[in-house]
């Protein structure tokens, strides 16, 4: 079965503009995660889903961030407008529901979006 | 709160040392799961393992192995005979498991670690 998939795996722009981040869960996986990572912070969750509704978003830095689940399959993270500040790697993870909770069932990560932003 | 700390930030050492990664974690769940994974210089975040609380029987998988320690709140990784293809970034993970509530992974900072030829 193929892994986390996201795209794109690089991305250059310019401040103020719109970035799309995309990515598809492992089939099966109800569970998809957004992190981010920088030297600064380390890895840190911004959101997660749960049969493609959002269930904890207190991690989205400020509403320069929106992420949406519309199937099971896909997901997006949009910045807009995109700041300097918001380069980093950005990892999707999935993983498929445990029967008593979020926390036991092991993520798999996808390969990340490595995001620069002039 | 969950936590994880990661004390050491950078190790290197010589092929075919031996060498252990520490992981200290905090929780007031009494159930909880503790997880490896590691990040080679390609990137991506390769799963390598997953504890629960209650199972404290150290495990190994070939030059890996894993020690819990619940009465010192530990998590420590060991390499045996370290290869050069073991350097890479590793982080530990902590997450409790709340039936019906919000859980998340919190990872530490991450131990890099190089090896020499």
């Amino acid at each position: 079965d193929a892994g986390v998939i996201q795209s794109p795996r690089h991305e250059v722009t310019e401040m103020g503009q719109e970035v799309t981040l995309r990515c598809k869960p492992i089939s099966g996986h109800d569970y998809l995660f957004w992190y981010r990572q920088t030297m600064m912070r380390g890895l840190e969750l911004l959101i997660y889903f749960n049969n493609n509704v959002p269930i904890d978003d207190s991690g989205m830095p400020e509403d320069r961030f929106s992420a949406k689940m519309p199937n099971a399959s896909f997901s997006t993270l949009k910045i807009q407008p995109s700041e300097p500040r918001d380069s980093a790697v950005y990892f999707c993870a999935s993983h498929r529901g445990g029967l008593a909770g979020v926390g036991q069932e092991t993520q798999y990560f996808g390969p990340g979006t490595r995001l620069l932003v002039l | 709160a969950q936590k994880v700390t990661q004390a050491q930030t950078e190790i290197s050492v010589v092929e075919k040392e031996d060498v252990t990664l520490d992981c200290v974690y905090e929780t007031r769940d009494t159930t909880y799961y503790l997880f490896w994974y590691k990040q080679p210089p390609s990137g991506e975040l390769v799963f390598l393992i997953r504890r629960n609380s209650f199972d404290e029987q150290n495990e190994i998988s070939g030059r890996y192995s894993w020690n819990f320690q619940k009465s010192t709140s530990s998590f420590n990784f060991t390499i045996t005979a370290s290869q050069v293809v073991d350097s890479a970034v590793y982080f530990c993970a902590l997450s409790e498991q709340r039936t019906g509530a919000n859980s998340k992974l919190t990872f530490g900072k991450g131990i890099t670690l190089s090896v020499r030829p």
